[in-house]
């Protein structure tokens, strides 16, 4: 049982246009979201969150929207750069409870950013 | 953030030996992670490291083939028991700390063990 997914393998875009990744999850219980990205023989590098208590957090040329009746988020990365291309993860963990902490991740979206 | 650095880098073992991963931290953390990165896959937590205690197992992994050892705030070891080639994979350790841009603590992840089970 999938309870995070990212849907789009992949992802295109022009240098200079905003990128969209997009994530779902299932567990109602999960109440913090992250975005990381994630460079070939390197770890993920942390790149943004929010709460549940949010809609919207920015940072930098870096957007990140929840949508939690939908179970949905999404990450705007505008305007995309060439240094932006790699594989972005979504993960999702409860903020209490036993699972606290534990972050669950998408299958990962590969971003490559044509110059 | 903390810098976390993990030893070896990388390794190419035989099937039926055992490798032991290193994650050391350059400040203490309470929580520790291990995760793993099949090829293609997305990232599987194995396991909660605690201090001084025993490690907390997520369902499909179990002490016996993947114990962990955390002797302190800064330090813990995975080992990979008895391989096969479906343990070839990334693993990575994590941490969580208080990050300074959010009002929660944030993870962040090591560089990564990538093995080879031959």
């Amino acid at each position: 049982d999938q309870q995070v997914k990212q849907n789009s393998p992949s992802l295109s875009v022009q240098e200079g246009r905003i990128s969209i990744l997009n994530c779902d999850y299932t567990n109602s219980m999960f109440d913090y979201f992250l975005w990381y990205k994630k460079y070939p023989a390197e770890g993920p590098t942390f790149l943004i969150s929010i709460s549940s208590i949010k809609d919207k957090n920015e940072d930098g040329r870096f957007t990140v929207f929840l949508n939690k009746s939908a179970k949905h988020l999404s990450l705007h990365i505008v305007p995309s750069q060439p240094g932006d291309s790699a594989v972005y993860f979504c993960a999702a963990t409860p903020r209490s409870g036993t699972s606290y902490g534990k972050l669950t991740f998408g299958q990962g979206t590969i971003l490559t950013v044509h110059p | 953030s903390a810098v976390i650095s993990q030893k070896p880098s990388r390794d190419i073992c035989q099937r039926g030996t055992s490798l032991t991963i290193q994650c050391q931290v350059d400040s203490q953390v309470t929580m520790m992670f291990w995760y793993r990165q099949q090829p293609g896959q997305s990232l599987t937590l194995i396991a909660t490291a605690n201090q001084g205690s025993e490690a907390t197992y997520e369902s499909g992994f179990v002490i016996d083939k993947f114990p962990i050892s955390r002797p302190n705030l800064t330090f813990s070891t995975l080992t990979v028991s008895n391989m096969s080639p479906e343990d070839s994979s990334i693993y990575l350790c994590s941490v969580e700390q208080v990050g300074g841009r959010s009002s929660y603590n944030e993870q962040f992840f090591g560089p990564g063990t990538r093995l080879t089970v031959l």
